[in-house]
């Protein structure tokens, strides 16, 4: 059974890069056709689709986050992770990591979440 | 930007009930839709993925169906842990969620 948790810093300061990781266990990060994604959920808001990434190259972002997102894997450590630069209290959310799959892109297996707080 | 409304954006229901929840893209994004629910403090689950397509594991009380701009997910009896939060996604160009369908207790 594949599973992903997210780990990272749970307090950024404003105008600093909030940084997270997923790591995959139960299956590998490298095979399939599979897109490896970032969500995230404003407290009592809509989720919110970040980027994701394909075949460990090609990345797609959400355009209002493109200047300020960088998704990347670590094959070795069969993990993926997001970086935010410049966050403001805005970015304050749960993350949620998952992964886009059956051609469709459906997000069918998700991390349980980690909230990321933006405060001084 | 393609851009997912959905309606309502709440709804009181019962046991039982008959439930239907639109969602609409601001441009065709052929089947390329999907369905999640969401309990409170959980992450979301995948209930259909391609507009109509169950995922595996599902209750057959889910369906979806559309294509084009306009989708429903229809529940065919509300149980108690239907009482949820539903979102829509296109994943035609980017990855857009809809705003939520909260489903309480009548």
């Amino acid at each position: 059974q594949l599973q992903l948790q997210e780990s990272g810093s749970g307090q950024v300061k404003p105008s600093q890069t909030l940084s997270l990781t997923c790591a995959v266990s139960g299956g590998s990060i490298s095979s399939g056709d599979f897109f490896w994604s970032w969500i995230r959920q404003p407290p009592g808001k809509a989720l919110e689709w970040i980027g994701d990434i394909f075949q460990s190259v090609t990345t797609n972002y959400n355009p209002s986050l493109k200047s300020r997102v960088t998704i990347s894997v670590d094959r070795s450590k069969n993990q993926f992770s997001l970086k935010l630069s410049s966050v403001t209290a805005a970015d304050t959310a749960v993350y949620y990591c998952a992964r886009g799959s059956s051609g469709y892109n459906a997000l069918d297996y998700w991390g349980q979440g980690t909230l990321v707080t933006v405060s001084s | 930007d393609i851009q997912m409304t959905q309606s309502p954006s709440s709804l009181s229901a019962s046991v039982g009930d008959r439930v239907t929840i639109t969602c609409r893209s601001s441009q065709s994004i052929s089947s390329y839709l999907n369905w999640y629910q969401q309990r409170p403090g959980k992450a979301p689950k995948l209930l259909i993925y391609g507009a109509s397509n169950l995922q595996s594991g599902v209750s057959s009380r889910f369906s979806g169906s559309g294509s084009g701009t306009d989708f429903t997910l229809t529940i065919s009896s509300l149980q108690p842990e239907d009482f949820a939060t539903y979102y829509c996604q296109q994943t035609y160009s980017t990855g857009t969620f809809g705003q939520g369908t909260r489903v309480e207790f009548k």
